[in-house]
């Protein structure tokens, strides 16, 4: 079945600092591919998201590119804050009415 | 467009005992998914309601069932509640739930704790 496999955290940054967050995916057909991000005490928000191979999302100075050879939809943001501290989920989708998710990266951003 | 709204952000129950969670989707918005979250098991999918029909379910007991109203909310409910139903419930809804590039929009959870 379809899945989604995201780094484990927790990740440690400065602010400042250059962030990945890896995210692969194991998924039959042609799905879309989503990054959630979670703030403390509170449900989940679309960050970005991707339709088909090649697409980018950006959103907030956020990216990720959805590669299909490698099935792969890493985030990726140049200079993080302190605002970014969150925990961010990879997700699939496809028509069989869920969303599959990853199982989160906790992201700390000290000044 | 008001969001995603549930009631009631928390909760305290004891075993045995039974609780009903609701969920109001943004409206014009038909499909409602649930899901759990903890943090030993992420987030899992519960159930998915369209048009008051259950279209798919994950892997959960018996214990857990939902339903959907005319107007499109939703309700789920835990039965014999037990010390590892202690979780955040979240749900999300989306226009239909069959289109792949669709957004799911999350409410901010129910907090369920289990004495």
């Amino acid at each position: 079945g379809n899945s989604v496999t995201q780094m484990e955290g927790p990740v440690t940054l400065s602010e400042e600092a250059f962030l990945t967050i890896n995210c692969t995916y194991t998924a039959t057909g042609y799905p879309s591919l989503f990054w959630y991000v979670q703030y403390p005490g509170e449900g989940l928000q679309l960050l970005l998201k991707a339709t088909k191979a090649d697409d980018k999302g950006s959103n907030k100075g956020f990216e990720a590119t959805y590669r299909k050879e490698t099935t792969s939809f890493h985030l990726e943001k140049g200079s993080v804050q302190v605002s970014d501290s969150a925990v961010y989920f990879c997700a699939l989708s496809d028509r069989s009415f869920k969303t599959i998710f990853g199982a989160g990266t906790r992201l700390f951003v000290k000044a | 467009k008001a969001g995603v709204t549930q009631t009631p952000r928390y909760l305290i129950k004891t075993r045995g005992q039974q609780v009903t969670l609701s969920c109001s989707p943004i409206s014009g918005h038909r499909s409602v998914s649930w899901y759990q979250q903890t943090p030993g098991q992420g987030l899992q999918f519960l159930f998915e309601y369209f048009s008051e029909t259950q279209r798919n379910k994950g892997n959960f007991p018996g214990r857990f069932s939902g339903r959907q109203f005319s107007n499109s909310r939703s309700e789920m409910n835990v039965s014999t509640l037990e010390l590892g139903d202690s979780a955040l419930y979240l749900c999300a809804s989306s226009l239909v739930g069959t289109d792949r590039e669709e957004t799911q929009y999350f409410g901010p959870g129910t907090r369920l704790l289990v004495l």
